[in-house]
């Protein structure tokens, strides 16, 4: 597609429910990236994916957080167990190459946990 | 987690005027990027220096990318109402981009 594509763009999860965000990246981007944005703050890095290979998951912030790209386009991050301070912006990213620092941002999926 | 240093939260401004935006970090980055984010968006890259020392422009834009490679700089000139927008830095390293908190720009007409 002609941008990076997030669904859904709003969810409101009631505490200790599961949710899944969904990433369609730009077609043919090798490398994709989440990151999760608070409130008044800047994105902050969660997980990174080369093709289908996750190479860095250093940012999740628990192990109630998990993604997935299984053929090396589209990608899912799953929260279990909803809590209140996982409310955010969750931004998915893509780049055509691996060394290149040209990301393209989707416009989000806004997180409620209520 | 860290977060470079962007001060201060927000910015006034008239029409027609300049601005500039400081960012600071006490680690070293590879690469400087500024990114501007509107309401309910993702983060839209404006400029991106490679080389410690460099000076690149875009249109209304100039960036640096300062010698110590823990800082740099963002000028908008002469500003017109669509530089309304919160204002990021991000340095990266490797594969992640850490960000700053950003500078809200309000600009008067």
């Amino acid at each position: 597609g002609a941008g990076v594509s997030q669904s859904p763009r709003y969810k409101v999860a009631k505490r200790g429910q599961d949710v899944a965000l969904r990433c369609d990246p730009i077609s043919g981007h090798v490398s994709l990236f989440w990151y999760q944005q608070a409130l008044g703050q800047g994105p902050e890095f969660l997980t990174y994916f080369q093709n289908e290979a996750q190479l860095d998951k250093s940012g999740l912030p628990s192990d109630r957080f998990f993604a997935e790209r299984p053929e090396g386009s589209v990608s899912t991050l799953k929260i279990q167990r909803t809590q209140q301070e996982d409310s955010a912006v969750y931004l998915c990213a893509s780049s055509l190459g691996t060394g290149d620092y040209g990301y393209t941002f989707g416009s989000g999926t806004r997180l409620t946990v209520v | 987690g860290q977060q470079l240093n962007q001060s201060p939260q927000s910015m006034f401004i008239q029409e027609g005027e300049d601005v500039s935006m400081n960012c600071t970090s006490s680690s070293i980055f590879n690469t400087w990027l500024w990114y501007k984010q509107d309401p309910g968006e993702g983060p839209v890259l404006l400029i991106a220096l490679y080389k410690a020392g460099e000076l690149t422009s875009n249109g209304r834009l100039t960036a640096q990318f300062g010698i110590t490679r823990k800082d740099s700089f963002l000028n908008i000139s002469a500003s017109i109402p669509s530089d309304v927008g919160i204002y990021f830095c991000a340095g990266q390293l490797w594969s992640k981009l850490t960000f700053g908190k950003g500078i809200t720009l309000s600009v008067r007409p």
